[in-house]
């Protein structure tokens, strides 16, 4: 139990494109999501969290007109990279948690290259 | 303040050899969740262990096993008999509840186990 899917798994798009990943869970209705962004050989930096129906709370330094975030049911998140750019070029994963909530259950991740 | 602090940033072992990642928390709450993530080349996080603040109690797993200990705020992570799948970066997080289960992630120890 307790999958969360990404979609897509890699996507390239050139400069100025904007560009949507999807979050789904599965098997169980995600109270909350995560967003994340992971550089390479970094940690996993946390961009935004979303709880269904209501506006993401984005972390500093996130702009959140640039990365527009949608979690318009309890199983579906999708991050949109506006205009990206070489720099947005990132792994990105999501997380959902349940209504307990104590646990993220991750996505395997989305890799996007910005050329 | 860093709330999880893992100090190796890289550690080699011989195929076989055990090896201990280091894990130190920081936190104020009574009510926390630490937990261990294997990240292959893949990208997919891989979920290894779950301990809440209240379950001092080792645990082994196979080739795993997993110290906690409140006294140091430790939660550390041996795998014996080292593999050359074991190679991977390694994730230690924390979630408090009274931060809404928001996870703080360790920098990540990356084990590269040498046949």
């Amino acid at each position: 139990g307790a999958v969360v899917s990404q979609h897509p798994s890699r996507v390239i798009c050139k400069s100025g494109t904007s560009v949507k990943i999807e979050c789904r869970s599965l098997d169980f209705q995600a109270t909350t999501m995560f967003w994340y962004r992971q550089f390479p050989k970094q940690s996993l930096m946390l961009m935004a969290t979303s709880n269904e129906g209501s506006k993401a709370t984005y972390e500093q330094g996130v702009e959140k007109d640039k990365f527009l975030i949608n979690h318009a049911s309890l199983t579906l998140s999708t991050l949109t990279v506006t205009s990206a750019h070489p720099e947005d070029s990132s792994f990105y994963i999501c997380s959902a948690s349940d209504s307990l909530g104590y646990e993220q259950y991750f996505g395997p991740g989305t890799r996007l290259t910005v050329t | 303040a860093q709330k999880v602090t893992q100090a190796q940033t890289e550690i080699s072992v011989v195929e076989k050899e055990d090896v201990t990642l280091d894990c130190v928390y920081e936190t104020r709450d009574t009510t926390y969740y630490l937990f261990w993530y294997k990240q292959p080349p893949s990208g997919e996080l891989v979920f290894l262990i779950r301990r809440n603040s209240f379950d001092e109690q080792n645990e082994i797993s196979g080739r795993y096993s997993w110290n906690f200990q409140k006294s140091t705020s430790s939660f550390n992570f041996t795998i014996t008999a080292s593999q050359v799948v074991d190679s991977a970066v390694y994730f230690c997080a924390l979630s408090e509840a009274n931060t809404g289960n928001q996870f703080y992630f360790g920098t990540g120890t990356s084990l590269t186990v040498i046949p």
